[in-house]
């Protein structure tokens, strides 16, 4: 069956880079995603890599996806406080569902 | 605005009691979700519906049951049978049923056992 972890917290401070990790499990991923949500609220898809791509970049978000190693991470350049939030992976397997990770909760500190 | 959307935001059961948990989209979407989410952990899929009048059980269905009667909607009641109800539930619709389609969420209920 599918796994996916991701670290549980993430503090970092205002301005800097942020990068949150994740490591899954079904090698049969096509696509995997990043969502984030804010307290109280549902997910909201941020980016999403497909399987065969080792990065890709948009805005202040860069994907690395390293198949051999079935790593995922995320990295948030200039992380502001509106970044405040919890960030799940998810992985697309070989049937419908998407397999999400714990999630991260990221605190962005003055 | 096309969207899903979640009632109640809270909801609060006594012990014995079924609860409803609503769910509506209108962004014409064939397959919605139910998730339940804990702290902690990621999102558990309760059940899932492909297309009107057909569900299927996701991970964790036990206590909990959904009917698709209309596209747009997609009810989940939580029965007495479930032990421990309090969650937070998001409700999500894809466009399709492939996996590479953006899910989209509401903005979930929290159920309280009072």
């Amino acid at each position: 069956g599918e796994d996916v972890e991701q670290s549980l917290f993430l503090s970092v401070r205002e301005g800097d880079s942020s990068v949150i990790n994740c490591t899954y499990t079904d090698s049969s991923s096509t696509y995997l995603y990043w969502y984030k949500q804010e307290p109280g609220a549902g997910l909201q898809l941020l980016t999403y890599i497909f399987s065969n791509m080792d990065m890709k970049q948009d805005q202040r978000l860069t994907v690395l996806l390293n198949k051999k190693d079935k790593h995922l991470s995320l990295r948030i350049a200039d992380t502001q406080t509106g970044d405040s939030a919890i960030y799940f992976c998810a992985e697309g397997g070989g049937d419908y569902k998407l397999s999400f990770g714990a999630g991260t909760t990221v605190t962005v500190r003055a | 605005d096309g969207g899903i959307t979640q009632s109640p935001k809270y909801l609060f059961r006594k012990e014995g009691q079924n609860v409803t948990l609503s769910c509506e989209q209108n962004l014409n979407h064939d397959a919605m979700y139910w998730y339940r989410q804990d702290p902690g952990q990621g999102l558990r899929l309760i059940y899932y519906s492909q297309i009107v009048n057909d569900f299927q059980k996701g991970d964790i269905a036990e206590g909990y049951s959904v009917s698709r009667e209309k596209k747009e909607s997609f009810p989940l009641t939580v029965t007495s049978a479930q032990k421990n109800p309090t969650a937070f539930y998001l409700c999500a619709s894809t466009e399709g049923f492939v996996k590479n389609t953006e899910a989209f969420f509401g903005q979930g209920t929290r159920l309280t056992v009072v």
